[in-house]
């Protein structure tokens, strides 16, 4: 069965303050693994597709790196507009996606 | 692009009544689309995949009496709760998969049920 857990539940920065979030998957075959932002009350807005060790992409403020077991969602210079909670999915076989519990973020001016 | 709409957005019904919720890509033809609910604070929990022309395959412990879906052409899913009870309250999302893309899903805004 496929497995997704993110780390830390949740996470309080200052803004400038830059961090990491953390994905660690458990899955038979990664054919993708997916960041999604989500705000209060919407739902997930697409962020990246990683699809093999080693890749990174890039996005604003944010940079997302893949290894065999796990991903990182970088933060650079964090701005309160960035608070948002942040979901991590993998795919594997079929199209169907496994989420993690999401990490929430909350960035103070 | 991939835009994918959801009506309503927010519905109130009393327990006993069913309610339709819409889902439509608005600017690709979408093959699969998957049905999420949301309770507060926690994940999406995928309640069933729905490829259009065919019957939705719905996850375990998800009634497919209660969850009615329906996938009549490649821009619109419905999704019918059927007598719907207070326990039924919470945030139903919808994602299509585009007809050339294997990988990315693209959500709806969302709508929340309250049955009363």
């Amino acid at each position: 069965e496929d497995q997704v857990t993110q780390s830390p539940e949740a996470l309080r920065l200052q803004e400038g303050e830059s961090s990491s979030l953390n994905c660690s998957y458990t899955v038979s075959g990664l054919r993708g693994l997916f960041w999604y932002r989500q705000d209060p009350g919407k739902g997930p807005e697409f962020l990246f597709t990683l699809y093999s060790a080693g890749e990174e992409k890039e996005k604003e403020r944010l940079k997302a790196t893949l290894t065999k077991k796990e991903s990182f969602l970088h933060i650079t210079a964090p701005k309160p507009e960035d608070s948002a909670t942040y979901l991590c999915a993998v795919q594997a076989g079929t199209p169907r996606l496994t989420f993690g519990e999401g990490t929430q973020l909350t960035v103070n001016p | 692009g991939a835009v994918v709409s959801q009506h309503p957005s927010r519905v109130i019904c009393k327990s006993g009544t069913s309610v339709k919720i819409e889902c439509r890509s608005l600017d690709f033809q979408a093959t699969t689309m998957f049905w999420y609910r949301q309770f507060p604070k926690q994940s999406l929990m995928l309640m069933a995949t729905s490829n259009e022309g065919s019957k939705a395959t719905y996850e375990q412990g998800v009634e497919k009496d209660k969850f009615l879906i329906n996938h009549a052409s490649l821009t619109l899913s419905t999704l019918t709760v059927t007598s719907a009870h207070p326990e039924d309250s919470s945030f139903y999302i919808c994602s299509a998969r585009a007809s050339n893309s294997y990988n990315e899903q693209f959500f709806g805004p969302g709508t929340r049920l309250t049955v009363l």
